[in-house]
């Protein structure tokens, strides 16, 4: 199975701060790779898929990057209501894995 | 309203077995993909399962032999039958929705969840 890898596991940055987010697949997956928000007690919310197209109502603070088997979540400028915690997931061929999370604090 | 709807979570004991219904209304469940993703107390999502509108079928290899995913077209509802139950089996399940094709298809619509908790 492909094995996807998230880093960092955690990051506390200020209000403004640029903040990217990197998930790596073990083998290719082509742009099959979504990422969501999920704040604490919520349900998870579907921020960007096929790799780099923004779903809808989604700030555009919020981008995709995909470079080969290594995907980016960037938050241009962060905000405090961007707190909790971002996980990818592949889902071109099952099983459609999630990565182990990053969790984003403000300094 | 596109709206999923989970029921059937409760506290079973070691062995048991629970059936999860999530009734989705606004779209219907035979024309997308439909999945189970659970997320145990403290840790992170899981995907468990997923059901193709074309019937097919696939399982995390922690679930395999063990749970069955199935959907009810007149019902419009998504199943997951959970038999043999474990403790690492203690979770909040929800439902997820994949809408569009290819690419496309990523979760865009997940129920609140319903609570399992396997205990003696």
């Amino acid at each position: 199975d492909i094995q996807m890898t998230q880093s960092p596991s955690s990051l506390s940055a200020s209000v403004g701060d640029r903040v990217t987010i990197t998930c790596r697949a073990s083998q290719g997956i082509s742009n099959y790779l979504a990422w969501y928000q999920q704040k604490a007690g919520k349900v998870p919310k579907l921020l960007i898929y096929a790799a780099s197209t923004l779903q809808s109502g989604v700030p555009s603070r919020f981008s995709g990057g995909e470079s080969g088997t290594d995907f980016t979540l960037t938050i241009s400028s962060l905000q405090p209501e961007d707190v909790g915690t971002y996980y990818c997931q592949k889902y071109n061929t099952a099983p459609w894995t999630f990565g182990q999370g990053t969790k984003v604090e403000i300094k | 309203e596109v709206q999923l709807v989970e029921s059937g979570g409760g506290l079973i004991q070691p062995g048991g077995s629970l059936r999860l219904s999530c009734a989705a209304s606004g779209f219907t469940v035979s024309s997308t993909y439909m999945s189970w993703v659970r997320q145990a107390p403290g840790k992170g999502l899981e995907w468990v399962s997923v059901l193709y509108g074309g019937g097919t079928t696939y399982y995390a290899d922690s679930v395999k032999g063990r749970f069955t995913i199935s959907r009810d077209n007149s019902e419009n509802t998504l199943y997951l039958q959970m038999n043999n139950l474990r403790v690492e089996d203690t979770a909040m399940y929800h439902c997820v929705r994949s809408y569009g094709s290819g690419s496309y298809r990523a979760g865009d619509v997940w129920g609140q969840g319903t609570t399992v908790t396997v205990s003696s």
